[in-house]
């Protein structure tokens, strides 16, 4: 999809409590998912991917879901940190030629102490 | 390990003039990229190589700008001349192409570059 420009969707969450990352991808042939957090001046980082023939995965407080009847990807963290704060992407990668790997627009994180 | 290297990290140029970023990927790794961040958007692919050579190109504004990597290691981006609208951050990455690891790109620091 397009980005939004300037206007970042915003997930403010309490310390402690879980957050949930919503993400909507368009490319039904690709063949994994991936979520990135980019903190404030860094590159981003990984945090977890998915293939295409799983609906869920979990990691070490995440846990990402796949639903591809309504091609939707989320990404939920367990009791959330200060830590956490930041911008969320996820991507797709489409297996062509190559790899091809397509960002969305992000949401940003904030944590509430 | 060291980390995906980028330099330099800001770079302040006036319209027209012409600039240079420099990348070097994680030892061994095939598969470099050039993204452009625009603030508040995702990361935008510019070129992919494997090894030296390009296998995505399709979003480079080629009028301007070029990159190149001729040894399969560094890599140099470049703008000539820059526009107003190049402002970004410009970030490289690297990935392995081994398997399911492959899904895992290093992200460098990336260049803020500011077009006045």
């Amino acid at each position: 999809g397009e980005s939004v420009g300037l206007h970042l969707p915003t997930l403010s969450v309490q310390e402690g409590d879980n957050s949930i990352i919503n993400c909507a991808y368009s490319n039904s042939a690709s063949d994994y998912f991936i979520w990135y957090k980019q903190e404030s001046g860094k590159g981003p980082q990984f945090i977890i991917d998915i293939r295409s023939n799983m609906d869920k995965r979990q990691g070490q407080r995440v846990t990402v879901l796949l639903n591809k009847t309504v091609k939707h990807l989320s990404l939920q963290i367990a009791a959330t940190q200060p830590g956490d704060s930041a911008v969320y992407f996820c991507a797709e990668k489409v297996k062509t030629s190559y790899d091809k790997v397509i960002f969305g627009p992000g949401t940003s994180l904030s944590v509430i102490p | 390990e060291a980390g995906v290297a980028q330099s330099p990290r800001y770079k302040i140029i006036e319209k027209r003039q012409s600039v240079a970023f420099w990348c070097n990927p994680i030892s061994g790794h095939a598969t470099l990229y050039w993204y452009q961040q625009i603030l508040g958007q995702g990361p935008k692919l510019l070129i992919q190589f494997q090894n030296n050579g390009v296998v995505d190109d399709s979003q480079l504004p080629k009028d301007r700008f070029s990159a190149e990597r001729l040894k399969g290691v560094d890599s140099t981006l470049k703008i000539q001349p820059a526009k107003l609208e190049d402002s970004a951050v410009y970030l490289c990455a690297s990935v392995t192409t081994d398997g399911d690891s492959g899904n895992e790109q290093f992200f460098g620091p990336g260049t803020r570059l500011t077009v006045l």
